[in-house]
């Protein structure tokens, strides 16, 4: 079975900082695919990032990067230069083929401040 | 390209009675899938269906069920709601390969 752990229920930022979002994973199977959402408090998912197990390259997307360490099983979601509406929860999640079902999370609350 | 659409928004419904969510996925989207969103429980995957067909199934119980129709629009069926099964219910689509998931805005239910 998978599991995708956060163990940073909440987070505080200053606006225009850095901010690391953990996330480690356990699955047996070596092809899967790792992903971050964010969901807003009016509750929309929104796909922020991707990366393959087999990509060598971080992902990146803009201002969000991947931090992905496969020996670690470590996903970690990096935000740089935060802006006051990163503020909302984010999920990383695992999905192991065949098919697009997705194990989640608990996530964590970010919050920016001015 | 319109998003996943998801209806209701909202449903009030009392113990006993059985409820039914509708989703339309993006156009060419042949893959759909359902989750239940709690506090306590967080996001856990009810089921997908691909082309007609459940992929996958979590672990939920049998009064939870779901279809899928040819032109790949998905609907879930609740039957006898408890209380528990008040939740945010999200429905999601995907095309081939690495795709992420899209997402709809979600069904807000409401077992009284």
């Amino acid at each position: 079975a998978q599991k995708i752990t956060q163990t940073q229920p909440g987070m505080f930022v200053q606006e225009k900082e850095a901010v690391t979002l953990d996330c480690t994973y356990d699955t047996s199977d070596q092809s899967y695919g790792l992903f971050w959402y964010k969901q807003p408090s009016s509750g929309e998912m929104i796909f922020l990032i991707y990366q393959g197990s087999y990509d060598e390259q971080n992902a990146t997307e803009g201002r969000y990067s991947l931090n992905f360490q496969k020996a670690r099983k470590s996903a970690n979601l990096v935000i740089s230069a935060s802006q006051l509406g990163d503020s909302a929860m984010y999920f990383c999640a695992m999905r192991v083929p065949p098919g697009y079902a997705l194990n989640f999370g608990k996530g964590t609350s970010l919050l920016v401040t001015p | 390209k319109a998003g996943v659409t998801q209806t209701p928004r909202y449903l009030i419904k009392t113990r006993g009675q059985q409820v039914t969510l509708s989703c339309s996925p993006i156009s060419g989207h042949r893959s759909v899938s359902w989750y239940q969103q709690t506090p306590g429980q967080g996001l856990q995957f009810l089921f997908e269906y691909f082309s007609e067909t459940q992929r996958n199934k979590g672990n939920f119980p049998g009064r939870f069920s779901g279809r899928q129709f040819s032109n790949s629009r998905s609907e879930m069926n609740v039957s006898t709601l408890e209380l528990g099964d008040s939740a945010l219910y999200l429905c999601a689509s995907a095309g081939q390969g690495n795709s992420p998931l899209h997402f709809g805005n979600g069904t807000r239910l409401t077992v009284t």
